[in-house]
């Protein structure tokens, strides 16, 4: 079966400027992640749902971040104003239920912000 | 609060010598869970095992072994007989129960296995 996917896999923003970044979990999955994986760096926790609720949202940085689930599947993971420190790569996860189930990591957005 | 140490940043193996990565984490919980994942040069984190605080026992799949000792907060990963596939970084990553569901991923070691 498909697995999580996120679009786009690459982005290229200016400072100051808005983007958005998308998660398709595997369909069935109530719950689901978002993590930033900078240069040499382990996954860092933002946020988590499950279903269309933000149950933890306490790994967003500041509030240029901001994530949505509106109908418990696809996420849309947004940032505001973008600055230089924000380029790094985002992970969307999907699991059943909650964890400590197995999560499903996707591909990646490498976002880059000149 | 919760911490992963992978001291092991990087590390080279020749093929079919056996390695070792090296895992030690914090928690003030007397429950939590453990995660070890693989990350190839392609990106996507490949789930390998999870071994929750109750369970000492040491575990085995083909080629890979865990060996969980709570005395010494460590959760090492052995691969036997390295391959050039193993190459990748490999992340520990820790879970404390309770209803959160933060996992706090070490930096994370990266294998090469030269042929």
């Amino acid at each position: 079966g498909a697995g999580v996917s996120q679009t786009p896999s690459n982005k290229v923003t200016e400072k100051g400027k808005y983007v958005e970044l998308r998660c398709d979990p595997i369909s069935g999955h109530t719950a689901l992640y978002w993590y930033r994986q900078s240069l040499g760096q382990g996954p860092e926790f933002l946020i988590y749902f499950q279903g269309t609720g933000a149950a933890d949202d306490s790994g967003l940085p500041n509030d240029r971040f901001f994530a949505v689930r509106p109908e418990g599947s696809v996420s849309t993971l947004k940032i505001q104003r973008t600055e230089r420190g924000d380029s790094a790569v985002y992970l969307c996860a999907s699991s059943w239920g909650t964890s400590p189930n197995e999560q499903f990591f996707g591909p990646g957005t490498r976002l880059t912000v000149l | 609060a919760q911490k992963v140490t992978q001291a092991q940043t990087e590390i080279s193996v020749v093929e079919k010598e056996d390695v070792t990565l090296d895992c030690v984490y914090e928690t003030r919980d007397t429950t939590y869970y453990l995660f070890w994942y693989k990350q190839p040069p392609s990106g996507e984190l490949v789930f390998l095992i999870r071994r929750n605080s109750f369970d000492e026992q040491n575990e085995i799949s083909g080629r890979y072994s865990w060996n969980f000792q709570k005395s010494t907060s460590s959760f090492n990963f052995t691969i036997t007989a390295s391959q050039v596939v193993d190459s990748a970084v490999y992340f520990c990553a820790l879970l404390n129960s309770g209803g959160y569901q933060k996992v706090t991923f070490g930096t994370g070691t990266k294998l090469q296995v030269i042929p």
